[in-house]
């Protein structure tokens, strides 16, 4: 079945280093692909999500690129600020929509971004 | 103006105890769900509604009920509270059945002692 794996965590960073959390896929047809966001105490919220191969989603200094090659969706920003640490969800959305009309979710991988 | 909301934010009990979680959304979508959050920040899936009828049911103790009075509205009841029911529970709400993005409440702690 169509499965998501993530990076484990936590990812520790310094402020304004580069950040990557690597994404990968499996999945048959053309799924949609998500990154969610989970600020301490909060819900989840789309951070960014793109619907097709090449297509890169971008939110608040965020990208991610579906690379259909390589399966992949890894999450990037140039510079981190204390504020970005979360955790940090990758989701694929099937095409078409299994049955049970479900996101797949990845483990989610926890960012700690010290000053 | 809350989008989705779950009431309570905390809730501690004890084990053998009945409790129930209550969420509501605003933004006049038809499809909502129940998510487990683990320790580890897993999430998975427990139930979903489409129009106050239920879609989805996952492997979930039948101590688990949720329901629906209206597509604004899915609860959740808790029967016989055990230890591994500790977690955070959200409710999230689609536009329709399959679409995205969801919208997360922000989570109702379950602690049972």
């Amino acid at each position: 079945g169509d499965s998501v794996t993530q990076m484990e965590g936590p990812v520790t960073l310094s402020e304004e280093a580069f950040l990557t959390i690597n994404c990968t896929y499996t999945a048959t047809g053309y799924p949609s692909l998500f990154w969610y966001v989970q600020y301490p105490g909060e819900g989840l919220q789309l951070l960014l999500k793109a619907t097709k191969a090449d297509d890169k989603g971008s939110n608040k200094g965020f990208e991610a690129t579906y690379r259909k090659e390589t399966t992949s969706f890894h999450l990037e920003k140039g510079s981190v600020q204390v504020s970005d640490s979360a955790v940090y969800f990758c989701a694929l959305s099937p095409t078409p929509m299994d049955s049970n009309y479900q996101l797949i979710w990845g483990a989610g991988t926890k960012l700690i971004i010290k000053p | 103006d809350t989008a989705v909301s779950q009431t309570p934010k905390y809730l501690v009990t004890q084990m053998g105890n009945d409790k129930s979680i209550k969420c509501e959304q605003n933004l006049g979508h038809d499809t909502m769900y129940w998510y487990k959050q683990d320790s580890k920040k897993f999430l998975k899936i427990m139930f979903s509604y489409n129009n106050k009828e239920l879609i989805i049911n996952e492997t979930v103790p039948n101590r688990f009920s949720p329901k629906s009075p209206d597509k604004a509205h899915l609860n959740l009841h808790i029967n016989s509270l055990e230890l591994g029911d500790s977690a955070v529970y959200f409710c999230a709400s689609s536009l329709r059945q399959g679409s995205t993005p969801l919208h997360f409440g922000n989570g109702t702690r379950l602690t049972v002692t």
